[in-house]
């Protein structure tokens, strides 16, 4: 298994500001995921995170939207950049380990 | 586009009743997996079915893949206020596909 936690793990911004999510798991994982989420609803995936190499985005996502960071192989961040009401939910980071998913408690954030 | 249609996306039912929840698709997935959230929490992996066919117990949950691979089943056999939760299936190829959710509540 994994153990994953999430920074911070919610949070109120303003619009136009950026925040930072990190994200660290107590064992190496190559494959590493950024999720987001409605309360209530499913999860929709906005990118992979390899360490060594760019991120892959899903469709609808950008790299300046959404910059990540995968710096080793147990710790990776999320930024939500220039951030708008639309960008309210839960963020959760999640690592492929032994072919299962893992995830963290996720962020929430709330933007006003 | 590989879809995974989870049914019913709502359920209120009363302690001791039973239920199913139901993941349907057109593509053939190499495993299937069934998890569980709460409220303020990140979805917990309950189990992973691979073989076509295969029924896996976890105390009163009862996991169902498809022959086909295609369609998975969750039934829940009296259930319990702790059972309370959102859950979710996902169908995996090359990624993850993620059904739409199942909000189960179970009325003591």
């Amino acid at each position: 298994s994994a153990v994953i936690s999430q920074k911070p793990s919610r949070d109120i911004c303003q619009r136009g500001t950026s925040l930072t999510i990190q994200c660290q798991v107590d064992s190496q994982v190559t494959m590493m995921f950024w999720y987001r989420q409605q309360p209530g609803q499913s999860l929709t995936l906005i990118a992979t995170a390899n360490q060594g190499s760019e991120a892959t985005y899903e469709s609808g996502f950008v790299i300046d939207k959404f910059p990540i960071s995968r710096p080793n192989l147990t710790f990776s961040t999320l930024t939500v950049s220039n951030m708008s009401p639309e960008d309210s939910s839960i963020y959760l980071c999640s690592v492929l380990k032994q072919h299962e998913q893992y995830f963290g408690p996720g962020t929430r954030l709330t933007v006003t | 586009t590989q879809l995974l249609e989870q049914s019913p996306q709502f359920l209120s039912i009363q302690e001791g009743e039973n239920l199913t929840v139901y993941c349907n698709s057109s593509s053939v997935f190499s495993s299937l997996q069934w998890y569980r959230q709460e409220p303020g929490e990140g979805p917990v992996l309950l189990v992973t079915v691979v073989t076509g066919g295969e029924v896996k117990k976890l105390k009163r949950l009862t996991f169902q893949f498809g022959d086909a691979r295609k369609d998975s089943s969750l039934h829940i056999t009296a259930a319990q206020p702790g059972d309370t939760g959102l859950y979710l299936c996902a169908g995996s190829n090359y990624q993850l596909i993620w059904g739409a959710g199942t909000k189960l509540i179970i009325k003591p």
